[in-house]
Formats: C-alpha cells, sequence, structure tokens
C-alpha cells in the first residue's frame, strides 16, 4: 500500500461545477498535512495546509479526519485557471521528509 | 515569485560531464531539500540538509553528490549521469521542522530541467 494514496483523475468539470478531491494515507502517526498544487512543467506551489478542525480559504476548503486517516480538498465555483494537478502531502512526526501523493490531475473547461 | 532561486533552468550534459546545479534561499530557513521530479509523477525526495548537515540521503546513487556550503546555499554535484537520471530537478527549503504546521512548510525553486545526452 503507498503511503499517500489519491485518485490520478483526470477530473475534467465545467467552469463554475464543485469538484472534491480525497487521499488517505497509512502512517497514523503523520502531524503534517498540505495540499500543494502543480501546474504543468512548474514547480508544486503551497495550496493550503489542512488543520485538524477544517479550514476555508475562499473557494478552497480542506478537511482533515485523522480516524479515517482520510483529507480532502473541495473546490467550489471552478475557474480555467485552477486546471492543475493537485497534490496530497503528508509530513511524519519528528522528520524533515515530506510524502507526496501521485496527484489528481483537474481540468476545467468552458 | 519564488523565493527559492535555482540555477541554471536548463541543463544538457553528456554521461562523461561534471556540472553543478544551484540553490539559495534568503527566507531564513534551515532546511534544505533535493528532489527530483520525473513527468506526471510526484517529487521523489533525494536529500535533506537540517542546519547544514546531511540529514537524509534517500539511497541516491553517488553520481549525485550534495553540498550546503552555508545555510543560504544548496548545490547538487553531477557526474557520470545516465539518461535516466534526466528529469526536473527541485530544491526546496522549510523554516524547520517542528513547532507549528507553518514551519514545516517547503517552498519550491523553479526546478533545473535536465537532459543526459
Amino acid at each position: 500500500r503507498k503511503e499517500v494514496e489519491q485518485d490520478p483523475g483526470p477530473f475534467n468539470v465545467p467552469e463554475g461545477a464543485t469538484v472534491a478531491f480525497n487521499c488517505t494515507y497509512s502512517n497514523s502517526a503523520s502531524q503534517s498535512f498540505f495540499w500543494y498544487r502543480q501546474d504543468c512543467r512548474k514547480e508544486p506551489k503551497l495550496l493550503m495546509s489542512v488543520y485538524s478542525s477544517g479550514n476555508e480559504d475562499g473557494r478552497f476548503t480542506a478537511q482533515l479526519n485523522r480516524a479515517s486517516q482520510y483529507i480532502s480538498l473541495l473546490i467550489r465555483d471552478s475557474k480555467l485557471s485552477d486546471s492543475a494537478t493537485y497534490l496530497c502531502v503528508v509530513q511524519g512526526d519528528n522528520t524533515d521528509k515530506l510524502i507526496f501523493g501521485t496527484g489528481t490531475r483537474l481540468q476545467v473547461f468552458p | 515569485d519564488t523565493e527559492v532561486t535555482q540555477t541554471p533552468k536548463h541543463l544538457v550534459m553528456g554521461m562523461t560531464n561534471k556540472k553543478s546545479l544551484k540553490c539559495e534561499q534568503h527566507m531564513g530557513h534551515r532546511a534544505m531539500y533535493w528532489y527530483k521530479q520525473k513527468a506526471k509523477k510526484p517529487p521523489e525526495l533525494m536529500f535533506v540538509y537540517s542546519y547544514e548537515k546531511l540529514s537524509i540521503n534517500e539511497s541516491v546513487p553517488s553520481r549525485f553528490s550534495p553540498e550546503c556550503p552555508n545555510s543560504s546555499l544548496l548545490n547538487l554535484h553531477l557526474h557520470a549521469l545516465q539518461p535516466e537520471d534526466s528529469a526536473l530537478y527541485l530544491c526546496a527549503s522549510s523554516q524547520l521542522r517542528g513547532g507549528g504546521l507553518a514551519k514545516n512548510i517547503q517552498y519550491f525553486g523553479a526546478g533545473t530541467r535536465l537532459s543526459v545526452l
């Protein structure tokens, strides 16, 4: 089993749609969780950190369920500019190492 | 714009060449990282430096040799590479481990796209 698993997609959605990405992780000792966004041929960029209580940043909402070892990202009112690969990233306690999921490709069409 | 600067942006080298990739950050971060990324794959960790000391080597072949001259600079020396080493090489930095979520965030440079002929 991979340490961080994501549905690779692609998710093809129209502008204005709501789309949800899910991610599971295997190490119950993991402490830090992030969603990164990566555009084609560019570097990963932090989209948002994921807090236990859940957090929202504009159209983006992240949730963490520690009991189920599950992380989600919800994007509302999708824009063409949201088209990218979304990487679920997990960091264990007492380590500098980030574990990346394989990424979920999102394509928003007009 | 990223505050982690990588040079060169592109590099083409032969299998007998020696070259170096450079990374610089001025955010006062004390951890720096090298990743390798192949097309349509996530970044794979290669090395981690914490407080200028090598803390993680993910069993990377010796033809890749990292160096951390000071807290702002990270180099990756390349020698006798193979065509399968062609990839995007990403540098990242973070403030330090522990002390809250914000300090674990890694910031990536734009990468060096390497082609080995």
